[in-house]
């Protein structure tokens, strides 16, 4: 199976900063790379998907970059909503798998 | 508007069995694969199984695979978990999701239900 290897696990941020989260695949994966955000309670909902996408409905500020095993999501300007735990996941392959998650507090 | 609705959680004993239901709405169903994700307790997502939109494939996590089937039915847009030998560490918030186009394993998932609580009592 292919591992996905998250960094940081938590950081704290202010409003207004740039985060950047970084996820690194066992194995070249191309570009099938999402990033999902989960607020505490809640369902996850995909934020980037094929390594750079943005999904309909997101903020501009996130933006994600990287191809082969190496990838970044990074938050611009950040609001007090994005206050999550966030995920890479890879779907090269079945199964999907996922990172461990990094906590962005506020 | 798309919607995803889980049940069939609960309590259950060690080495029992329990079926989850996971109804979908506002979207016509058999044109979607989908899949099933669990969350233990502060605990990260796990992917578990997929399903195609036709039904006729299916796809497992090597946690389940042997105890966990998915199946679907199309007809009533609902796609089920059936799992069997359940033990401790399944005890997790049990999550359905939509896959978003056709071409499966690469694609993601764009929308999902609120889940189902699975609790296994040892």
């Amino acid at each position: 199976d292919i591992q996905m290897t998250q960094s940081p696990s938590s950081l704290s941020a202010s409003v207004g900063d740039r985060v950047t989260i970084t996820c690194r695949a066992s194995q070249t994966i191309s570009s099938y790379l999402n990033w999902y955000q989960q607020i505490p309670g809640k369902a996850p909902r995909v934020l980037i998907y094929a390594a750079s996408t943005l999904q309909s409905g997101v903020p501009s500020r996130f933006s994600g970059s990287g191809s082969g095993t190496d990838f970044t999501l990074t938050i611009n300007s950040l609001q007090p909503e994005d206050f999550a735990t966030y995920y890479c996941q890879q779907s090269y392959g079945f199964p999907w798998t996922f990172g461990r998650g990094t906590k962005v507090e506020i | 508007e798309v919607q995803l609705l889980e049940s069939g959680g609960g309590l259950i004993q060690s080495g029992g069995s329990l079926r989850l239901s996971c109804a979908g709405f506002g979207f016509t169903f058999s044109n979607y694969a989908m899949t099933w994700v669990r969350q233990a307790p502060g605990e990260g997502l796990e992917w578990l199984s997929g399903i195609s939109g036709a039904g006729g494939i299916t796809y497992y996590g090597d946690s389940v695979k042997g105890r966990f089937t998915i199946s679907r039915d199309n007809s009533k847009n609902t796609v089920y978990l059936q799992m069997n030998s359940l033990a401790a560490e399944d005890t997790a918030v049990y999550y359905c999701a939509r896959l978003s186009h056709i071409a499966v394993p690469h694609t993601r998932a764009d929308y999902w239900g609120r889940g189902t609580l699975v609790t296994v009592s040892s």
